[in-house]
């Protein structure tokens, strides 16, 4: 019930093309969905985010879709850039974040 | 925005001895903070959440009397890996819980990271 599960473990997109990774999860007590980009050998950055009050946010080219009855959401990254090759993780809070819980990963490679 | 700074970058120390970590908030104070393991492609792993003025809550399988976190002020976190041996050679990072002051996220709590500290023993 506490795992979030990623999808797909990598993914590799050609320039310009979108890049769509999903994230499902149990728990109905999250109530706070961030996803995070690494690139190697550096710490997450915190991408976008969203409440599950709102079924869709859209910052620049990354958007995240809600959807709160399946209890899955999803970040696009429209127009693919090599510069977006990294791994994201989506995650899942409560309790204001005092806990959270990670996804597995997924590995991105944008081909030039 | 939240800075969290992480240091050092990368150790490599002898086999038997210890190492510490730090982790500053630099620009925000922090009363909680993690500390995570990180294997080579693989996520992150919950090893405590540091609390200012108390002591660290461990998970489960996480020896406290190996990793020892100490968080002394509002912006600083250490974790010591002592008596090193190889096998504790892995990436570890630490976060902070900030809350947002503005935007559609006001209110909430964020996590920032650190860059991350590469651990290798030999």
């Amino acid at each position: 019930q506490q795992q979030v599960k990623q999808s797909p473990q990598s993914l590799i997109v050609q320039k310009g093309g979108i890049s769509i990774i999903n994230c499902a999860y149990e728990n109905t007590a999250f109530d706070y969905f961030p996803w995070y980009q690494q690139f190697p050998g550096k710490g997450p950055a915190l991408l976008i985010a969203i409440r599950p009050d709102v079924s869709e946010k859209k910052e620049g080219r990354f958007t995240i879709s809600f959807n709160k009855s399946a209890k899955q959401f999803s970040l696009h990254i429209m127009d693919s850039q090599p510069g977006d090759s990294a791994t994201y993780f989506c995650a899942a809070m409560e309790g204001g974040g005092f806990k959270t819980i990670f996804g597995a990963g997924t590995r991105l490679f944008v081909k030039a | 925005g939240a800075v969290v700074s992480q240091h050092p970058s990368r150790v490599i120390c002898k086999s038997g001895t210890s190492v510490k970590i730090e982790c500053r908030s630099l620009d925000f104070q922090a009363t909680t903070m993690f500390w995570y393991r990180q294997f080579p492609k693989q996520s992150l792993m919950l090893m405590a959440t540091s609390n200012e003025g108390s002591k660290a809550t461990y998970e489960q399988g996480v020896e406290k009397d190996k990793f020892l976190i100490n968080h002394a002020s509002l912006t600083l976190s250490t974790l010591t890996v002592t008596s090193a041996h190889p096998e504790d050679s892995s990436f570890y990072i630490c976060s902070a819980l900030k809350r947002t002051r503005g935007g559609a996220l006001f209110g909430a709590n964020v996590l920032t990271f650190g860059a991350g500290s590469r651990l290798t023993v030999l």
